[in-house]
């Protein structure tokens, strides 16, 4: 299995404020990236990936990540946060042909006023 | 784009029955479904990978005949709790495999008393 490490448990941030959440990866073979959101209770949603192409990738609510294969990493960022961003942030890389995904700890971001 | 719908959001059931959660998927026909357990404040656990028409294949550690999953037809994955105890108290969520998306269902939690 592949190991992704999220570097940070908890980010606190204010409101308005930018917000970058690090991810690496440990792989030597292509990988197919992605950040997921998971709100209380819920099941997770995908927030961007990166399949190929341009390593900087956009992805829903403002959120953006850049993918660099010479440090393994895929860190996410946000210029500018709400409230509503609080929640928990996953990255996952998948490797090879049989599709599974493999999760990192997990980012919990709380946004304060 | 691609929705799984999954059922029950929550349950709660006595020490020694079985519960079934369905992993519908709503508009597109899924050949491969995964199913993963999330412990609280914890990331997600890859638990097994539903084949349809063929037996599921599970990971290390992750006793099948507890587990059971079943992937009848391409629009349905089910997995049953047999036996459960209080520690198979957990959040349980599907996914795809198709297209490098992954959706996911909303979880299901799961509370054995």
């Amino acid at each position: 299995a592949q190991s992704v490490t999220q570097l940070d448990s908890q980010v606190p941030v204010f409101e308005e404020a930018p917000v970058e959440l690090r991810c690496n990866y440990s792989s030597s073979v292509s990988v197919y990236l992605f950040w997921y959101v998971q709100y209380p209770n819920q099941g997770l949603q995908l927030l961007l990936k990166y399949l190929s192409g341009s390593t900087l990738v956009k992805g829903i609510n403002g959120f953006e990540a850049e993918f660099n294969k010479s440090q393994t990493s895929f860190h996410l960022r946000k210029p500018s946060v709400h409230i509503s961003d609080t929640a928990e942030y996953f990255c996952a890389v998948s490797v090879g042909d049989d599709y599974k995904l493999s999760f990192g700890a997990g980012t919990t971001v709380t946004v304060r006023a | 784009g691609a929705v799984v719908s999954q059922h029950p959001s929550w349950v709660i059931c006595k020490s020694g029955t079985s519960v079934k959660i369905e992993c519908r998927s709503l508009d597109f026909q899924a050949t491969t479904m995964f199913w993963y357990r999330q412990f609280p404040k914890q990331s997600l656990m890859l638990m097994a990978t539903s084949n349809e028409g063929s037996k599921a294949t599970y990971e290390q550690g992750v006793e099948k005949d507890k587990f059971l999953i079943n992937h009848a037809s391409l629009t349905l994955s089910t997995l049953t709790v047999t036996s459960a105890h209080p520690e198979d108290s957990s959040f349980y969520i599907c996914s795809d495999a198709g297209d490098y998306g992954y959706t996911f269902g909303s979880g299901t939690r799961l509370t054995v008393v």
